[in-house]
């Protein structure tokens, strides 16, 4: 098992480009969520999936989009990307009803 | 969502006992308390989860008292690897809405 993969793990975009931060886990996990770290800070919410077809809004969804068509695929869209943006960005998945996350080890992403 | 309150530093020496306590006053009946660890550069990772009482495993201990308005991780004979930052949750089973705090930053020195 490879768990959850993120990929790419470094990127630098310019301000206004768009990018999909991927992120695939094979645990056959239905939930799937992706987080942002900004330096020294905690890790905030932007978008969850319970299920294939199914997200929703976390606490700062603004500037994301993620649709989820596969169970094991999640990816997180920067349509137009900002430097308020430049974060480390952590995907999870975890069983349906469970409570233990797991993570992958993060796509680290400058907004110039 | 039960708010929870953690201090936001730590400092411990090789070879002691860390208490880390983490308040949740407004914890609600079916909420658990699970405490994730994060080491630098890495996605943070679950150590241990409980209702009440005591719960241990191999990596920590974790206290709740009678009201559940807080919660004690321990990490017995800390090492410089333990060097870490140290998440408190409280949720019901099944939350999809898991965001997590500021969390506590713990330095370990020689």
């Amino acid at each position: 098992n490879a768990g959850v993969t993120q990929t790419p793990k470094f990127q630098v975009l310019k301000t206004g480009q768009s990018m999909t931060l991927q992120c695939a886990q094979d645990m056959n996990h239905e939930y799937m969520s992706w987080y942002r770290q900004d330096p020294g800070m905690g890790l905030r919410l932007i978008h969850y999936s319970v299920g294939a077809g199914i997200t929703d809004q976390g606490e700062v969804p603004n500037g994301y989009n993620v649709s989820r068509s596969t169970t094991e695929d999640f990816p997180l869209r920067l349509l137009s990307a900002a430097p308020s943006q430049t974060s480390v960005y952590f995907c999870a998945s975890r069983i349906g009803g469970g409570e233990k996350l797991f993570f992958g080890s993060g796509t680290q992403l400058s907004v110039l | 969502l039960a708010k929870t309150t953690q201090p936001i530093s730590m400092d411990s020496y090789e070879g002691q006992e860390v208490n880390i306590t983490c308040s949740h006053n407004n914890i609600a009946t079916n909420d658990y308390i699970t405490w994730y660890q994060q080491f630098p550069s890495q996605g943070p990772r679950f150590i241990i989860q409980g209702y009440k009482t005591k719960v241990t495993n191999e990596v920590a201990s974790l206290f709740i008292p009678a009201d559940r308005k807080s919660s004690t991780l321990s990490l017995p004979r800390v090492s410089l690897s333990d060097t870490a930052v140290y998440y408190c949750l409280v949720a019901p089973p099944n939350n999809n809405d898991m965001r997590f705090g500021a969390g506590t930053r713990l330095t370990v020195k020689p």
